[in-house]
């Protein structure tokens, strides 16, 4: 039951910032947008998540729009190990609420 | 973060049979658990909620017979996978929920022959 819809995949240069879309224009007040990656094979590892106001930490930023119907993940220097699915989620914290998972995009950080 | 264990991480198993998956939060006590189903180059999708001490609650279109939850201890659910057939080979994921995040474990590669 995603509400979430991403880029089926895109490459980026190694060094170079990635920049992963997101539309949830379906997105309710108190749902907050969550990023994850999962690398091959692996199970799904958090990255960061939001509300409204734009977020930071050490692996990605994340920058949500003022209306929060778009958000973009930003890996500001892309590595070779940063090649991964990416999924966006949203959902109220603090609750026994599930995460659905989406198509997700596919990110290959080329050499 | 927190560390969620899963064992085994790899099982074949004969079709007919059943297989448990452990799902354990090593660091913190998890109250409610998930399970997730992953074929090839799809993405995860939801099986299961677990919630230590009641019972399971169930995706829509998920046989609560063949695949049995139970988390009986805050630090500990599992996953049985009743009368395997080969259809049912599939990455298996699980995941605890902490605050707000929640962490998944390594997953469990099933192959039923």
């Amino acid at each position: 039951d995603a509400k979430t819809t991403q880029p089926t995949s895109m490459d980026c240069a190694e060094g170079r910032a990635a920049n992963l879309p997101c539309n949830h224009s379906t997105i309710s007040g108190n749902e907050y947008v969550y990023w994850y990656r999962q690398i091959h094979s692996q199970g799904p590892q958090y990255i960061i998540h939001g509300l409204k106001n734009n977020e930071t930490n050490e692996m990605a930023s994340l920058i949500i729009t003022e209306d929060r119907k778009s958000s973009t993940l930003i890996l500001p220097h892309a590595t070779l190990r940063d090649t991964a699915v990416y999924y966006c989620i949203v959902r109220v914290p603090n609750t026994g609420n599930q995460f659905y998972f989406g198509t997700g995009t596919s990110l290959t950080v080329i050499p | 973060g927190a560390v969620v264990s899963q064992h085994p991480s790899r099982v074949i198993c004969k079709s007919g049979t059943s297989v448990k998956i452990e799902c354990r939060s090593l660091d913190f006590q998890a109250t409610t658990m998930f399970w997730y189903r992953q074929f090839p180059k799809q993405s995860l999708m939801l099986m299961a909620t677990s919630n230590e001490g009641s019972k399971a609650t169930y995706e829509q279109g998920v046989e609560k017979d063949k695949f049995l939850i139970n988390h009986a201890s805050l630090t500990l659910s599992t996953l049985t996978v009743t009368s395997a057939h080969p259809e049912d080979s599939s990455f298996y994921i699980c995941s605890a929920l902490g605050d707000p995040e929640a962490f998944f474990g390594q997953g469990t590669r099933l192959t039923v022959v």
